[in-house]
Parts: structure tokens; sequence; C-alpha cells
């Protein structure tokens, strides 16, 4: 069975510029989960999706980040205009069933540098 | 709200030597709890879980943690550490989903502690 995989694995764009971060989860995992560990910092929560409706994006920093997950399948996370603090390394993890004890599988993650 | 705390950014052993992960929690709700780890070049994987079950949990590659609710922590050992262990660990809480009200799962982290073994 194929892991949770992430496009690209690294990017850098220029401050102002556009860039569009991809996720596919395990195959029938309904539930998505954007991360964010920006350099010296923990891991912190961006958002939740239940297949395709946001079910809790209180850590999504501001309106430059939109994510969506159409179909319930993979998710893409577009950061617009990109600003310098957003670089860092952004995550995507997957669950089947969370009264299964939360277990969520992590992708590799997409290191992100804004210059 | 809840939080994390892991004790030490780096921490060195020498081969063969404890491994000791120190991880303290904040909650006000008993919570579950997890150990990742994070191989160079890798994403996170699961190294165990605390969900109320058992409070010694045992998971992969020889590594266990104990709940101790009075202590709120969820430290992390092994009793020999191998050169392959060396990589970044990170303690991590969530709430059970009655707690949630319908809205559930997203992970708190600690700042992760970066673990060397020396040969």
């Amino acid at each position: 069975e194929a892991g949770v995989t992430q496009f690209p694995s690294h990017s850098v764009i220029e401050k102002g510029q556009t860039v569009t971060l991809r996720c596919d989860p395990i195959s029938g995992h309904d539930n998505l989960y954007w991360y964010r560990r920006v350099m010296g910092k923990e891991i912190k929560f961006l958002l939740h999706f239940v297949k395709e409706s946001k079910q809790d994006e209180s850590g999504m920093p501001n309106n430059r980040f939109l994510a969506e997950r159409t179909g319930g399948t993979y998710s893409t996370l577009k950061v617009q205009p990109a600003e310098l603090e957003d670089s860092g390394v952004y995550f995507c993890a997957s669950s089947q069933d969370l009264s299964r004890g939360y277990e969520q599988y992590f992708g590799p993650g997409t290191r992100l540098t804004v210059t | 709200a809840q939080s994390v705390t892991q004790l030490g950014s780096h921490v060195s052993v020498s081969e063969g030597a404890l491994v000791l992960l120190r991880c303290n929690y904040s909650s006000s709700v008993p919570p579950y709890l997890f150990w990742y780890v994070q191989y160079p070049n890798q994403g996170l994987q699961l190294l165990l879980k605390y969900t109320s079950a058992a409070t010694l949990v045992k998971g992969i590659n020889g590594f266990e943690a104990e709940f101790k609710k009075s202590e709120t922590s969820f430290h992390l050992t092994k009793p020999s550490a191998h050169m392959s262990d060396a990589a970044e660990y990170f303690c991590a809480v969530t709430l059970p989903t009655r707690h949630y009200g319908g809205s559930q799962g997203n992970l708190i982290f600690g700042k992760g502690t970066k673990l060397s073994v020396k040969p």
C-alpha cells in the first residue's frame, strides 16, 4: 500500500510568487491534515479535511493560504503571494478511522524556500 | 488548551547506552499521546501511541513510553541505543473525540529532540 505522497519535495520561489503544494493521502483515508514546520519551531497544525469538507482550518495563518480537496481525494495548498515567513516544511498526513486511536500517517514533506 | 514540552533540543548518547527523551504535556482532560520519529530526509513515522489503555506502551524498534498522569509525562525510552536511532523525535498530543464535539484529530507537537548516537 502506497503511503502519503507529497509533491514537490522542494520548492524555491521568490517573494510575491505563487506556489501550489500537492498531497495524495493513503487510499481510503477520509481525514487529511496539513501541518507546517518553520525552522527552529514546532510542527503546527494548519487544517483538517474530512473527505472534501474543511473540518477545521483554525491553524491557517492568513488568507494568502488556500487549501482544497476536490472529490475527497488529493489536496492542494496554495500560497499566493508567498512571503519570506512562509518558508518551512509543509507536511501532509492522513488517517482512516479516528476511533482507532487517531493514528496519522505523514508524508515526507515539501520544503518551501521563499527568497 | 493543550501543549507539549520536550526537554532538551539535542540529546547525545553512546551506542549501547540508555535513551531517555522527555515529554511533558498540559491538558484539561486525559489526552491521547504519541511519539513520532523523523529520520534524515524522510517523513514522520509513528513510534508508539497512548490512547487510554495500558500506561506502558511498547512501540517499534525497541522503544517504549510510560504515561504518568500524576507527572503529566510521557517519556520515551530505549534500553540500548543503536547508531540507526539517530533522528529527530517528536512528542504530540490530541484529545479524544468526545472532547471535540465532532471536530477532532489535529496533533499538537513539541519542538522535537534531536538524538545523536556516538560509536
